[in-house]
C-alpha cells in the first residue's frame, strides 16, 4: 500500500505565473485536504474535496483553486502568483466521510519558491 | 479566528531530561492532535484526543487534552534523540476535517 504522493518535489516559479500541484491520495482514501506550510509556521488550511465536490475552505483568496479527480487525486492550482505564496503545499488524505476525528495521512509536501 | 498557541517555539535539552510542550487556546475543539514533522517531510500523526480530560500514553510519551477542551499538553520522558522534530498540535471541530495548527515546537535533543 503506498502513502501519500505529492509532484513535483520542488518548484521555482516568478511572481505572475501560474503553478499546478498534484496529490495522489492514500489507496482507498476519499477525501483530500490542502495545506500551506510557510518556514517557521505551522500548517494553513487551503480547502478540502470529499468524493470530488469542495467541503470547506480556509481562508485564501480564490486565486487558489482545485480539483479532486474519480480515482480521488487531487490539484491545487494557484493563478497569479505571489512572493508570499512561497511555501511548502502539503496534501493530506483520509478515508472516510470528513470528520474531525480521522486521521488524516500526510504527503511530503512540494516546496514552492516564487521570485 | 481560532488560534492555537504552542509554547515554547523552541527547546533544546539534553538526552534523558524530561520536557513538556503546551497548547492553548480560547477556543474549543471537538479534537486534538499533535504532530510530529521532520525536516523535507510532511507532519506524522502520533495521537489523537477527543474528550475533556483524556490523557493518553504513547510509550514516553504523555497527551494530555484540558477539561475544557481548549488546551494540552505533550509530556515526554527521559528524551532521545530520535525525539528531535517539530511537534505541532492541531485543532478539529465537528464534521470538518479542516485542522487549526499551532505554530509548533521545535525540539531537539543532543546527546
Amino acid at each position: 500500500e503506498t502513502g501519500v504522493t505529492q509532484s513535483p518535489t520542488h518548484l521555482i516559479k516568478t511572481r505572475g505565473q501560474q503553478v499546478t500541484l498534484r496529490c495522489s491520495s492514500q489507496s482507498g482514501h476519499n477525501t483530500v485536504s490542502w495545506y500551506q506550510q510557510a518556514l517557521g509556521q505551522g500548517p494553513q488550511f487551503i480547502f478540502q474535496y470529499y468524493r470530488e465536490e469542495e467541503n470547506g475552505r480556509g481562508n485564501f483568496p480564490p486565486r487558489f483553486s482545485g480539483l479532486q479527480f474519480p480515482n480521488y487525486s487531487s490539484e491545487l492550482n494557484v493563478n497569479a502568483l505571489e512572493l508570499d505564496d512561497s511555501a511548502l503545499y502539503l496534501c493530506a488524505s483520509s478515508y472516510s466521510r470528513p470528520s474531525s476525528y480521522n486521521e488524516q495521512f500526510f504527503g511530503p509536501g512540494t516546496r514552492l519558491t516564487v521570485l | 479566528t481560532q488560534l492555537l498557541e504552542q509554547s515554547p517555539q523552541f527547546l533544546s535539552i539534553q538526552e534523558g531530561e524530561n520536557l513538556t510542550v503546551y497548547c492553548n487556546s480560547s477556543s474549543v475543539f471537538s479534537s486534538l492532535q499533535w504532530y510530529r514533522q521532520e525536516p523535507g517531510e510532511g507532519p506524522v500523526l502520533l495521537v489523537t484526543v477527543v474528550t475533556g480530560g483524556e490523557v493518553k500514553k504513547l510509550k514516553r510519551l504523555t497527551f494530555q487534552f484540558g477539561d475544557a477542551r481548549k488546551d494540552s499538553s505533550l509530556h515526554i520522558t527521559a528524551a532521545q534523540p530520535g525525539d528531535t522534530g517539530l511537534y505541532l498540535c492541531a485543532g478539529g471541530q465537528g464534521g470538518s476535517e479542516k485542522l487549526v495548527f499551532g505554530k509548533g515546537t521545535k525540539l531537539t535533543v543532543n546527546p
